[in-house]
């Protein structure tokens, strides 16, 4: 069963500083992504990582999958209060569905 | 081009009541979704279906139904809600294009007492 974990779970940072969020998972997969969701608020995508060494990166946001690890990492450059929303990684399971299993979510919240 | 759309947005259900939570998309996807969200447990898929005419279990299909109306639409329904099934319902689609990137509708908040 695949299972999927973020930390931290909760990340309280100072503008313009910077910092990583991690996901692991259990078992292979070769598709990660990531997702913003601010409060009351739907998701929105934001990465789409389809293979070993993958790197995107988006404004002060870059991701990387590193599948051989079974690890995503999501940095954060030089915080803006804008950025301060939960995050979810999810993770494709490889049973030829497109199915996906989220982790839990970071919830970020940046202050002056 | 509107994207996912569900409706309603908000709905608050007695406990033994049914409702039908309606999801349409837009972008000519093969695969469609429904997850709930509660808090601190992230998303959870109830049911997914691949195509039109086929459905398939998630993680957490008890209490619930679906039908694939057609390639565009994709309902979830409680035939006897509990409030174990307060939450926040999603629906997503996806297609072949762009690595089968999910995208999700607005949400239905459900209350059930």
């Amino acid at each position: 069963e695949l299972k999927v974990e973020q930390n931290p779970l909760f990340l309280s940072m100072q503008e313009g500083k910077n910092y990583t969020i991690y996901c692991n998972y259990s078992t292979t997969s070769d598709r990660l992504y990531w997702y913003r969701q601010d409060p009351g608020k739907s998701l929105e995508s934001l990465f789409v990582l389809l293979s070993n060494g993958a790197v995107k990166q988006e404004g002060r946001l870059m991701a990387s999958l590193d599948t051989k690890a079974r690890l995503s990492t999501l940095h954060i450059t030089a915080a803006v209060h804008d950025l301060s929303a939960t995050y979810f990684c999810a993770v494709a399971l490889l049973d030829n569905t497109d199915k996906l299993i989220f982790g839990t979510g970071t919830r970020l919240q940046v202050f002056p | 081009n509107a994207g996912v759309t569900q409706t309603p947005k908000f709905q608050v259900l007695k406990t033994g009541q049914s409702m039908t939570l309606q999801c349409a998309q837009d972008m000519n996807h093969n695969s469609m979704y429904w997850y709930r969200q509660d808090p601190g447990m992230g998303l959870r898929l109830i049911y997914y279906s691949a195509s039109e005419g086929t459905t398939d279990k998630g993680e957490v299909p008890n209490g619930y139904n679906v039908s694939r109306l057609n390639k565009r639409e994709f309902s979830l329904r409680l035939e006897s809600a509990a409030p174990s099934q307060t939450s926040v319902y999603f629906c997503a689609s996806s297609g072949r294009e762009g690595g089968n990137e999910q995208f999700f509708g607005p949400g239905t908040r459900l209350t059930v007492l």
